[in-house]
């Protein structure tokens, strides 16, 4: 089944400066890679997310680029700010009939004002 | 539109009591999941449904029972509850499989 790495577990970065989180997955059929944020004592949202067809998607500070060739994908975060701190999880799927999503372990993101 | 909800939110009990949460969703969506959530451990889904009267295993669903018997409404149940169990538990759906997942805001179980 698939399998999804995540690195760093932790990450400190100092305000203004970018933080990059990396996944790797194993089932090289997957298809859909969604990256989620969780506040402490918060549910999960969805930040962002890529298709396999796309090999990069910006939305403002934050964009995702994917390597199918390397099974990988990246979150990246600029100019970051302390509202940024918070556990990120990347998650990758594929498209069969019983379809789930797969959840990396988290990095814990601290922001130092 | 309430999105995703999760009742009770808190609850303690004892070993070997069983129980059910209940999780509700009013956005007409497919796929509806279940995770536990321990700390260092991420989000480990327990069982999911791909939509009414349906039903599949996760990566950790020993212990642990579901039903869907409407649409809107995915039901984990403990049948003995162990300390092992005392987790955060999320509940999620999703239109379809991949699609964004939204998440309600768990519900807190202590076992002693």
């Amino acid at each position: 089944g698939e399998n999804v790495e995540q690195h760093p577990s932790t990450l400190s970065v100092q305000e203004g400066d970018s933080a990059v989180i990396k996944c790797t997955y194993s089932d090289s059929a997957s298809n859909y890679f969604p990256w989620y944020k969780q506040e402490l004592g918060k549910r999960p949202q969805l930040i962002i997310d890529i298709r396999s067809n796309v090999g990069e998607k910006k939305d403002q500070r934050i964009a995702v680029t994917l390597n199918k060739t390397a099974k990988h994908f990246s979150l990246h975060i600029t100019e970051t700010q302390p509202e940024d701190s918070a556990v990120y999880f990347c998650a990758a799927s594929r498209r069969t009939s019983y379809d789930k999503v797969i959840f990396g372990p988290g990095t814990s993101l601290s922001v130092i004002p | 539109n309430a999105g995703v909800t999760q009742t009770p939110k808190f609850r303690v009990l004892k070993t070997g009591q069983s129980m059910t949460l209940l999780c509700a969703q009013d956005m007409n969506h497919e796929y509806m999941y279940w995770y536990r959530q321990d700390p260092g451990m991420g989000l480990r889904l327990i069982h999911y449904s791909v939509g009414e009267g349906t039903t599949a295993k996760g990566e950790v669903p020993d212990g642990y029972n579901v039903s869907r018997l409407k649409k809107q409404n995915f039901l984990l149940g403990l049948e003995s509850a162990a300390p092992s169990q005392t987790s955060v538990y999320f509940c999620a759906s999703s239109l379809q499989g991949n699609q964004p997942q939204h998440f309600g805001d768990g519900t807190r179980l202590s076992i002693l």
